[in-house]
């Protein structure tokens, strides 16, 4: 089945120690968007992808990147973790950018900093 | 950003239709209405869309209002299944915003048996 596959399901990580969250996506679409979700709160989107266009939400930290080396694949890159970084991160893809494109989301990696 | 306010909460019996509610007064002419559900331990799943005119598909049918400003994501027949957080999304234009999802704080719905 097509879809999209977020590894590690499950990230330790401690304070300070890059760390690197991957995503993959069978569906070729041309959009690749990082979520954040902290507990018992809604995603919040923090930059996607249009094909090798990266587009940066205003309030994302620096701390957070992205790297996206082909249409498969999107990493999301935390520089120097902090513990207020731990949180849900889900992938999600869509087709094309616009309204009607429904989003296609991934299992999310839970992401713990010690 | 247009924004959407839910109800923080519903309950729903077992089988029996469950009409969610989601207002957004300040919706603007190009931007499309969109539900999300987002099971236990899973990423969100997207349910339905819409404009102006009233939707349905397999998994549920979507009201809008006649000035746009609340919709109703009605669930025909609630099972356990349903059990979710649902997202009552605004998707903007594309040439302002990128067709972006701002997730509002959604609706967490219990289904007894």
């Amino acid at each position: 089945d097509a879809m999209v596959i977020q590894n590690p399901r499950y990230q330790v990580t401690q304070f300070g120690k890059p760390v690197t969250l991957s995503c993959s996506q069978t569906l070729n679409h041309n959009v690749m968007y990082w979520y954040q979700q902290k507990s018992s709160q809604a995603p919040k989107l923090l930059f996607h992808y249009y094909d090798k266009d990266f587009n940066n939400e205003a309030d994302t930290p620096d701390n957070f990147q992205s790297r996206r080396p082909n249409t498969s694949f999107c990493f999301l890159d935390i520089r120097s973790p902090g513990l207020g970084d731990a949180a849900m991160y889900l992938c999600a893809t869509s087709r094309d950018l616009g309204q009607t494109y429904e989003q296609y989301f991934g299992p999310g990696t839970r992401l713990t900093v010690t | 950003d247009a924004k959407t306010t839910q109800p923080n909460s519903m309950e729903s019996n077992e089988e029996e239709p469950v009409h969610l509610p989601c207002n957004h007064s300040t919706i603007s002419g190009t931007d499309y209405i969109h539900w999300y559900r987002q099971l236990p331990s899973q990423g969100p799943e997207y349910v339905i869309h819409g404009l102006t005119s009233n939707v349905n598909n397999r998994m549920a049918s979507l009201a809008i209002a006649e000035d746009r400003k609340s919709s109703t994501l009605i669930l025909h027949r609630a099972t356990l299944r349903d059990a979710a957080v649902y997202y009552c999304i605004l998707r903007d234009s594309y040439n302002t915003n990128a067709g972006k999802s701002t997730f509002g704080d959604g609706t967490t719905l219990t289904v007894k048996p």
